[in-house]
């Protein structure tokens, strides 16, 4: 089983809005990633978490905040968007990483994305 | 700088053909390459990936990829296409001591009947 969950399939919100982007993984992966990607683009990294410890953020403004509550789970909070940060928000999960042991060839598997519009 | 390329946006193919979607890759040391395929409105799909080993690497879908070092290529080829392989597919590149996949533009391939 490779599958990766995300709830809402589909989100509205309004710029003062607060909301949330779910995902889920039950592959005991311990390696998980927010992507955004815009219409006809490839998708940009945002976050890592490895091991529940954010590992990477490439510089993203503040209004979206990640949290890792278990090795099963990874959450987007949204806060204060704007109408650019329309986009398809991806989740990724791999088994680990690490950069011995050839960790860096570990697959990433996605999941089928939220559909973000903000007003 | 780590990179790739896919110098065509859209690839046209009638089914049955054999399909062909390029990538070449800049990657200091051995880089660990991949193929992804996304359907409208979906996420993307894992193809296959080259590690090391063979330079012919099979996949899903009876998709397979020929990594070349000296043209640092890995291109995507099936022998015989079906619309339904009409998705947009990248290439991607994880360079070695990184947790970054490093995708390239897409390409959009289209099968006709």
């Amino acid at each position: 089983d490779t599958e990766v969950t995300q709830t809402p399939k589909h989100l509205v919100m309004g710029m003062t809005n607060k909301k949330s982007l779910k995902c889920e993984q039950h592959m005991g992966h311990r390696a998980m990633y927010w992507y955004k990607q815009k219409a006809k683009k490839p998708p940009e990294l945002m976050f890592v978490y490895s091991y529940e410890k954010l590992s990477i953020n490439e510089s993203v403004p503040s209004r979206f905040s990640p949290e890792c509550p278990n090795s099963s789970l990874l959450n987007l909070h949204l806060h204060a968007l704007q109408p650019e940060d329309s986009a398809l928000y991806l989740c990724a999960s791999s088994p680990g990483v690490g950069l011995a042991g050839g960790r860096a060839t570990d697959t990433q598997y996605f999941g089928p994305g939220t559909r973000l519009t903000v007003l | 700088a780590q990179s790739v390329a896919q110098p065509e946006d859209q690839v046209n193919v009638a089914e049955g053909n054999p399909l062909t979607v390029k990538c070449t890759y800049s990657v200091s040391g051995n880089p660990y390459l991949f193929w992804y395929v996304q359907y409208p409105n979906r996420g993307l799909q894992f193809l296959l990936k080259y590690i090391t080993g063979d330079n012919l690497v099979k996949g899903s879908y009876g998709f397979e990829a020929e990594f070349n070092k000296s043209q640092t290529s890995f291109h995507l080829k099936k022998p015989s296409a079906l619309v339904s392989d009409s998705a947009l597919y990248f290439c991607a590149v994880r360079p070695p001591n990184t947790d970054k996949l490093i995708f390239g533009t897409g390409t959009r391939l289209q099968v006709f009947p």
